[in-house]
Order: structure tokens, then sequence, then C-alpha cells
């Protein structure tokens, strides 16, 4: 079993649609938890940070889930630029911190 | 804004040869990582590196090494490259504070080994 493990996709929507992402880790220890976002042949960058609270930027909404080990990233109207891989992202609690990423998943937005 | 580069977007090598990716970052980051990004196996930790001359391997560190001289600089080495090394290679780099820092990437290396 993979550490961090997304959902498949991909995802197909049309403009306007509200579409949720999910993500599991298996490391209780887990620290700190992002989503990013990645473009086709570019790097991934950061799209938000994940907090216990929940929080939210603009359209996108993400929730963490401490006791089921998941977390979540809800985009609500979504627009064709939104079409990208989205990664979950999960620290460690050792010295580096080390990162392990999921696979990503991918979303179509159309028109 | 930070930045963080990479000695070269495409690269094309041969079998058996020893090849140098360069990556360099301006935000005086102490943590700096290596992975490669493949078709369905997502991004993977080649290795990382939290200060100066210290370095730590990854899930797969296997035909590789690195080199850290100096904080703005983590090399990765293929020492042989082999065909199966074949890969977008990424660097990054994240500041001291692991429970909130988030990593800013390079723009990647694709490399071709013949």
């Amino acid at each position: 079993r993979k550490e961090v493990e997304q959902d498949p996709g991909p995802f197909n929507v049309p403009e306007g649609a509200t579409v949720a992402f999910n993500c599991t880790y298996s490391n209780s220890a887990s620290q700190s938890f992002f989503w990013y976002r990645q473009d086709c042949r570019k790097e991934p960058k950061l799209l938000m940070s994940v907090y216990s609270s929940g929080n939210e930027d603009g359209r996108f909404t993400a929730q963490l889930n401490r006791a089921s080990q998941y977390i979540s990233l809800l985009i609500r109207d979504s627009k064709l630029s939104d079409s990208a891989t989205y990664l979950c992202v999960v620290n460690d609690n050792t010295n580096a911190g080390k990162s392990t990423f999921g696979d990503g998943t991918t979303l179509t937005v159309k028109p | 804004d930070v930045k963080v580069t990479q000695s070269s977007r495409y690269l094309v090598k041969r079998t058996g040869e020893k090849v140098f990716l360069e990556c360099v970052q301006d935000m005086d980051h102490e943590n700096m990582f290596w992975y490669r990004q493949d078709p369905g196996l997502g991004l993977r930790l080649i290795y990382f590196s939290y200060d100066v001359k210290m370095k730590e391997k990854g899930d797969i560190p296997e035909g590789y090494s690195v080199s850290r001289e100096k904080k703005e600089r983590f090399s990765l080495i293929l020492e042989s490259a082999s065909t199966n090394q074949t890969s977008m290679y990424l660097c990054a780099s994240r500041g001291p504070h692991r429970g909130t820092d988030t990593q800013y990437f390079g723009p990647g290396t694709r490399l071709t080994v013949l």
C-alpha cells in the first residue's frame, strides 16, 4: 500500500461544476499537508496548505481529518484554467520533514 | 520570490556516461531535494539534504549520488547512466520549518539516456 493515495481520476467536468478530490495517508505521525498543482510538462507549484481547522482560498477549500487520515480538496465553480494534475503532499516529522507525494489526480474542465 | 534553477531543461546522454544535474536556489534554504517523476509512478524522492555536506537517502537512491558543498547548490550525479534512468528530474528547496514551509521546485530536467 502506498503511503499517500489519491483518487485515481481522471476527472472530466463541465465549467461551473464542483469537484472534490480525496487523499489518504498511512503515516499517523504525518505533520503537515499540502495540495500542489502541476500543469502539463511543468513543475509542481503550491496550491494551498491544509490546516486542521480547514481553510479556504477563493473557490478552493481544503480539509484535514486526522482521525481518518485523509485530506480533501474542493473546487467550486470550475474554470477551464483549473485543468491540471493535483498532487497531495504529506510531510513527516523527521528532521528534514520528508515529503511524500501522491500520484496525482488529473482534472479536465470542459466548456 | 523564490527561485530554483536547474542547469538544463533537456539532456541526452549515452549509456555509461557520468551525468551531473545541478540545482541552485536563491532563498538561503536549508533543505534541498531531488526527485524523479515518471508516468504512473508519480514523484519519487531520490536524495535530500538538510544542511551543507549533509545528505540522506530517499526512496530510490540506487544508481545516484549527491553533493552539497554550498548551501545554495545541490547536485545529483548519475555515475553510469542507464536507460532506466530516463526521466524528468525535479529539484526542490524548502525553508527550515518542516511543518509550514513549502517546497519550491525548479523547472525540471528531462533526461534521456540512449
